[in-house]
């Protein structure tokens, strides 16, 4: 079937470390896409590729790195100047960049500073 | 800059009770599409309806419908005889700028 896989399910960040979380699709998708998720706070972008090699800053990419070698993976870094990391971060995929015809999710990774 | 806004936060009803959920939205693009997603405690965004800026007509899909109002940027959620499966968070969405907006998400539960 197809879909986004995110992995791991839940992850546990000491203070000062880097942590990855996976996300790969198999929808042959171009865009994809990584939000966070606080509670009452709905979703915000964090960052967001069109194209392999290409990506872009959403609206709070200050802390997290991205990158896109691959059409199928795009791997989000929570580094170190990310403040406040826990959160649960959701993972997405489009048709193309500006995707109108819906948009896919993953199940997402909940992180928590330990 | 795009904004979606779910006035409200919470709602609790009781099973087999209709549920209203509210949504409005602001863009300068002309052409858009709108989203309605259900967040069950599991986490994943299910996907429930999409909508362009050009069809306001209102569907009714099961104990779902909606209710697209360009002229109020309205683009409202009903669920008809609620069930206790339906308690989720629900977002509304809106697309522009090669990127989703969403809103903060409605919880709703519903009690047996």
């Amino acid at each position: 079937d197809g879909g986004i896989t995110q992995s791991p399910k839940y992850l546990f960040r000491k203070e000062g470390q880097n942590v990855t979380l996976s996300c790969e699709q198999n929808l042959n998708h171009d865009a994809m896409y990584w939000y966070r998720q606080d509670p009452g706070q709905g979703l915000r972008l964090i960052y967001y590729s069109q194209i392999v090699n290409d990506f872009q800053k959403g609206d709070i990419a200050e802390g997290y790195s991205v990158s896109r070698e691959k059409k199928e993976s795009f791997p989000l870094t929570v580094t170190s100047a990310q403040k406040n990391p826990t959160a649960f971060y959701l993972c997405s995929s489009g048709e193309d960049a500006g995707s109108n015809y819906g948009y896919t999710f993953g199940s997402g990774t909940r992180l928590t500073v330990v | 800059a795009q904004k979606v806004t779910q006035a409200q936060t919470e709602i609790s009803v009781v099973e087999k009770e209709d549920v209203t959920l509210d949504c409005v939205y602001e863009t300068r693009d002309t052409t858009y599409y709108l989203f309605w997603y259900k967040q069950p405690p599991s986490g994943e965004l299910v996907f429930l309806i999409r909508r362009n800026s050009f069809d306001e007509q209102n569907e009714i899909s099961g104990r779902y419908s909606w209710n697209f109002q360009k002229s109020t940027s309205s683009f409202n959620f009903t669920i008809t005889a609620s069930q206790v499966v339906d308690s989720a968070v629900y977002f509304c969405a809106l697309s522009g700028d090669y990127k989703l907006s969403f809103g903060a998400g409605t919880t709703v539960t519903v009690r047996a």
